[in-house]
Parts: C-alpha cells; structure tokens; sequence
C-alpha cells in the first residue's frame, strides 16, 4: 500500500516551453501533497504544500508563477514548470500524505527535467 | 525550527560488516523521525519511523534505529550490510504541520 507515481519519469524540453509533471496516489487519498526539488548530490528541497481543492502553500523563494501547483482530485496533484529555463533543470520528487496515515509521507520515484 | 543534521557526508563499509549512520536533529517537543533510502535516479523509500513508545525502531531491510532523547539522535544502523544497501540515506524530522526538514544525506558505498 501507499504507492505514489510520478509521470514522466524523464522529460527533456527546450527553453521556453513548460512541462507538466503529475503525481499520483494510486492506493489511497492524498489529503495532502508535496513538491520538493533535488539537486545533485544534494537534500531535497521543498518547493509547496498543496491541499486538495485549495491553493498551495510556497515556500519562501519559490516562484509561484513559473511553478504552477494544482490538486484538483484527492489522487492528483500536478506541477507545471512554466517557460522552464536550463536553470530549472533538476529532479522533482513529489509526495502524499494520506488521510490516515497523517504523520508520513510517502514519496514519488522522481522526474528528471532536462531543460536545453 | 526544527533541523535535522547528519554529520557524515559519506561512508564506506564493507559487505557483511555492520553500519551506523548518524543523524542529530533540534526540535522543541517530541519529534517525529523519519530514515528514508534513496537508490540513484529514485525516489524516497520508507525505511522506518519513530512516533513514540519504544525507543528502538525496527524497519525494512533488516534495519533498525535508536531514539536516544538525552541525544537528541536517531541513529540508523544494520548489522550486516548487503551490496544492495548502496544508496543515499536521509533523515528527517516533522513538525507539528508535517512539514518535513530533510538532513543532508549519507552516502553509502559498499565494497566487496
């Protein structure tokens, strides 16, 4: 139990143009969503908090404009990197917290973007 | 705010060895601890957690990790290491939100 998925796995774009990612609870309901950015070698930052039905919750620095965040269902939470730049190349993990097991995230395998 | 810090950036074990990975964190109440695995290119693993009750957390993989409050550390260990435990590890704390605050990791390399 507690599966989440993230889709695409890869996506490699050119500047300018923007990427959706998607995360998905497969096996329960995610009250509660989470985008972190990884970068090399380094710890996972978290970018939002996102709720289902509301608006999320950024991080001091994240960009609201250019990472689009939206929770539309209790299983779907997705990330739009807009006029994504080569600087916005990283690893984007997301995770879900469910409605009962409320104390843990559970994570997504990951998207790596390639911005050209 | 909470913070959580692993001192040591990499560690090199032998397979069938045992290991410990050392994680401190700062926290005004009783923390909830987390020790997460991440293989290259992948996303986090659970591998155990630390709510309250007994101080001594078994997880997956044959893992296993220690609350010591006096501390202020939850340290990872496994007797013996397998090549597959290779990985990044982290921990990490939660606050009351269940906002996480990650440590900046562990490298794990394994040698024959």
């Amino acid at each position: 139990g507690a599966v989440v998925s993230q889709h695409p796995s890869r996506v490699i774009c050119k500047s300018g143009t923007s990427v959706k990612i998607e995360c998905r609870s497969l096996d329960f309901q995610a009250t509660t969503m989470f985008w972190y950015r990884q970068f090399p070698k380094k710890s996972l930052m978290l970018m939002a908090t996102s709720n289902e039905g509301s608006k999320a919750t950024y991080e001091q620095g994240v960009e609201k404009d250019k990472f689009l965040i939206n929770h539309a269902s209790l299983t779907l939470s997705t990330l739009t990197v807009t006029s994504a730049h080569p600087e916005d190349s990283s690893f984007y993990i997301c995770s879900a917290r469910g409605d009962r097991d409320t104390d843990t995230q559970y994570f997504g395998p990951g998207t790596r973007l390639t911005v050209l | 705010a909470q913070s959580v810090t692993q001192p040591d950036i990499h560690i090199t074990v032998s397979e069938g060895a045992s290991l410990e990975l050392r994680c401190n964190y700062s926290y005004g109440a009783t923390p909830y601890l987390f020790w997460y695995v991440q293989s290259p290119g992948q996303g986090l693993q659970l591998l155990l957690k630390y709510f309250s009750g007994d101080t001594l957390v078994q997880g997956i993989k044959g893992f296993e990790a220690e609350f010591k409050r006096s501390q202020s550390s939850f340290n990872l260990r496994k007797p013996s290491v397998h090549w597959s435990d290779a990985a990044e590890y982290f921990c990490a704390v939660t606050d009351s939100w269940g906002k996480f605050q990650f440590g900046a990791g562990t490298q794990v390399v394994v040698t024959p």
